[in-house]
């Protein structure tokens, strides 16, 4: 089975804080993505990468950056929390094409910015 | 552009009845559709896709969905439904065109089954 971790379930943290949200596969994917859910908006995608060191900007990019230096390791940098970052943070990866596009998510990060 | 829609937020269906969850989308060319359901505080976990072939399409748990190219509708349908069928539904789409592997998603519909 894909399995797809991220490193916190819960975070709360200081508004002007640096904050890493880790996330990790195991099933050798080439694309991983970053998304936050917030209620009523669905899904919002925020960077993905298709490459290792390749990223490509999604709907939201707008206070996060992202690393991508190892195939299996996506993370989510937000450089100067805000409390209208506060929100669940979901990742989740796919194989690089083909008809294997299922994207498989990680549990997602509660984080909370006070 | 790609997009999709579900016109409803919440379902309401009691338990044993059947369900419908709706969804329609927008692509430029022919479309990859998936259906992903979530649990409370949980990731969304994938129930079935469409790619090609046979417009019915049978998923986990006993869902199905329906691929109508001429209303673009990918509408989530399971016979008798469960109390523990109640989650967050998401419909998705990709332009199987597209390099990126990108899907677009609905904004969920909350389904609860009565028992």
């Amino acid at each position: 089975d894909v399995k797809v971790t991220q490193s916190s379930r819960y975070l709360v943290k200081r508004t002007g804080e640096k904050v890493f949200l880790e996330c990790v596969q195991d099933m050798d994917h080439e694309n991983m993505f970053w998304y936050r859910q917030d209620p009523g908006l669905g899904l919002r995608l925020i960077y993905f990468s298709y490459d290792v060191k390749m990223k490509e900007k999604g709907d939201i990019p707008e206070g996060y950056s992202v690393s991508r230096e190892k195939k299996e390791r996506f993370s989510l940098i937000l450089e100067s929390a805000s409390t209208n970052q506060t929100s669940m943070y979901l990742c989740a990866s796919s194989f690089g094409g083909g008809n294997q596009e299922t994207q498989y998510f990680g549990p997602g990060t509660r984080l909370l910015v006070l | 552009a790609q997009s999709v829609a579900q016109p409803e937020d919440q379902v309401n269906v009691a338990e044993g009845n059947p369900l419908t969850v709706k969804c329609t989308y927008s692509v430029s060319g022919n479309p990859y559709l998936f259906w992903y359901v979530q649990y409370p505080n949980r990731g969304l976990q994938f129930l079935l896709k469409y790619i090609t072939g046979d417009n019915l399409v049978k998923g986990s748990y006993g869902f199905e969905a329906e691929f109508n190219k001429s209303q673009t509708s990918f509408h989530l349908k399971k016979p008798s439904a469960l109390v523990s069928d109640s989650a967050l539904y998401f419909c998705a789409v990709r332009d199987r065109g597209s390099t990126l592997g990108r899907l677009y998603f609905g904004r969920g519909t909350q389904l609860t089954v009565w028992p």
